[in-house]
């Protein structure tokens, strides 16, 4: 089992650049959320995909977006990049018959350096 | 409403000592409480969670939290640290739909 898994690990890209980061959820896994991690802060919820629709969304604008493919895979698009967005961008997987048990398992993340 | 707050954002210890890293919740629905650990340039692994029954909960590595609703904590222990566990730590509570509320994290550094 190959776990959660995110493309591309390293990127860096300029002010007003758009980025799109990949994963691929655990095996078997239905759901994938998304958050954003600053240096020194803990992760923080962007929004959460399920049946290829939004279904949850954190204090993000909306120059955040995301899309979810029927292999469940996901896409976090950021358009017109601010210096504030560099961050570790985490990608988490979970069964959405399971949500009462809470797993969600986190892929290794992609570090997004805007310059 | 979700948050948790964690106590000290580093903490210290001598190797073989006691690891306390404190975390308070708050939650407007009775709470699922999670302990990750990171790894520079790492994800967040899972090291235990509390969901329902057994108050005190065993994990991975010797670690283990102890839910006390009295108190609104869930503090993380390991009787004797080893230079392994010097990493982040971040405490979480989950919200509807399994969207989790991370905590800002406590670094934990081990003096050999």
């Amino acid at each position: 089992d190959a776990g959660v898994t995110q493309s591309p690990t390293h990127l860096i890209k300029t002010r007003g650049q758009q980025v799109t980061l990949r994963c691929s959820p655990k095996s078997g896994h239905d759901t994938v959320s998304w958050y954003q991690q600053a240096l020194g802060q803990g992760p923080q919820f962007i929004f959460q995909y399920y049946e290829e629709e939004e279904r949850q969304r954190g204090n993000f604008p909306d120059r955040f977006s995301g899309h979810q493919f029927p292999n469940y895979s996901s896409e976090l698009n950021v358009n017109a990049l601010l210096l504030g967005d560099s961050a570790l961008y985490l990608c988490a997987s979970s069964l959405e018959v399971r949500l009462l048990y809470n797993e969600q398992f986190f892929g290794p993340g992609t570090r997004l350096t805007v310059l | 409403a979700q948050s948790v707050t964690q106590l000290g954002s580093h903490v210290s210890v001598s190797e073989g000592a006691l690891v306390l890293l404190r975390c308070n919740y708050s939650s407007s629905v009775p709470p699922y409480l999670f302990w990750y650990v990171q790894y520079p340039n790492q994800g967040l692994q899972l090291l235990l969670k509390y969901t329902t029954g057994a108050t005190l909960v065993k994990g991975i590595n010797g670690f283990e939290a102890e839910f006390k609703k009295s108190e609104t904590s869930f503090h993380l222990t390991k009787p004797s640290a080893h230079m392994s566990d010097a990493a982040e730590y971040f405490c979480a509570v989950s919200g509807t739909g399994n969207q989790f509320y991370f905590g800002t994290g406590t670094s934990l550094t081990v003096i050999p």
